[in-house]
């Protein structure tokens, strides 16, 4: 089936830092890619849309300047949380789409903001 | 509003028993998937379910899709504890995925 990587599998930093996860497709293409989070004991929350070539589409209540986005080729997104605090540690989790729409998820990436 | 809900929420049994969780929407979707997610790790899909009727198999675990392809439920038969995990069902409209809030199963030896 498909792989899909994600870097780091966590990471711990200072509040006021900025923190880049990347997000692989390790051996199909992917010209769409989905970011979610996910708190405790809760479900998948789609955060965004990242599109290869244009820009990511966000959902409703995600800041786009907060949370960066960048799909710079056909196997690579990458979500930089700006200037994080406490509030946004959580579970960053991204998927990506075969061609019959299937969902393959990465392992996450567990951010805790001190 | 969540598109999907799923029942129950939470369930803990014992191994050898049998369980369903149920998978219900307003919507009519394209698709619907099911996956388990085990704590710390990303979901992993289970099945992909996109005729209205369907019924898959997948060892002791058996997903059907509704008529109306709004609805849909898996059921575990003969449970053991390596099925013990978040159990959540998502429905597609093209790429984008809405997901259910999840079951969460716990089942003890």
């Amino acid at each position: 089936g498909a792989v899909v990587s994600q870097h780091p599998s966590w990471v711990i930093c200072k509040s006021g830092t900025s923190v880049k996860i990347e997000c692989r497709s390790l051996d199909f293409q992917a010209t769409t890619m989905f970011w979610y989070r996910q708190f405790p004991k809760q479900s998948l929350m789609l955060m965004a849309t990242s599109n290869e070539g244009s820009k990511a589409t966000y959902e409703q209540g995600v800041e786009k300047d907060k949370f960066l986005i960048n799909h710079a080729s056909l196997t690579l997104s990458t979500l930089t949380v700006t200037s994080a605090h406490p509030e946004d540690s959580s579970f960053y989790i991204c998927s990506a789409p075969n061609f019959d729409h299937e969902q393959f998820f990465g392992p996450g990436t567990r951010l805790t903001v001190l | 509003t969540q598109l999907l809900e799923q029942s129950p929420q939470f369930l803990s049994i014992q191994e050898g028993e049998n369980l369903t969780v149920y998978c219900n929407s307003s919507s009519v979707f394209s698709s619907l998937q099911w996956y388990r997610q085990e704590p710390g790790e990303g979901p992993v899909l289970l099945v992909t379910v996109v005729t209205g009727g369907e019924v898959k198999k997948l060892k002791r675990l058996t997903f059907q899709f509704g008529d109306a392809r709004k609805d849909s439920s898996l059921h575990i038969t003969a449970a053991q504890p390596g099925d013990t995990g978040l159990y959540l069902c998502a429905g597609g409209f093209g790429y984008a995925l809405n997901f259910g809030k999840g079951t969460s199963l716990l089942v003890t030896p």
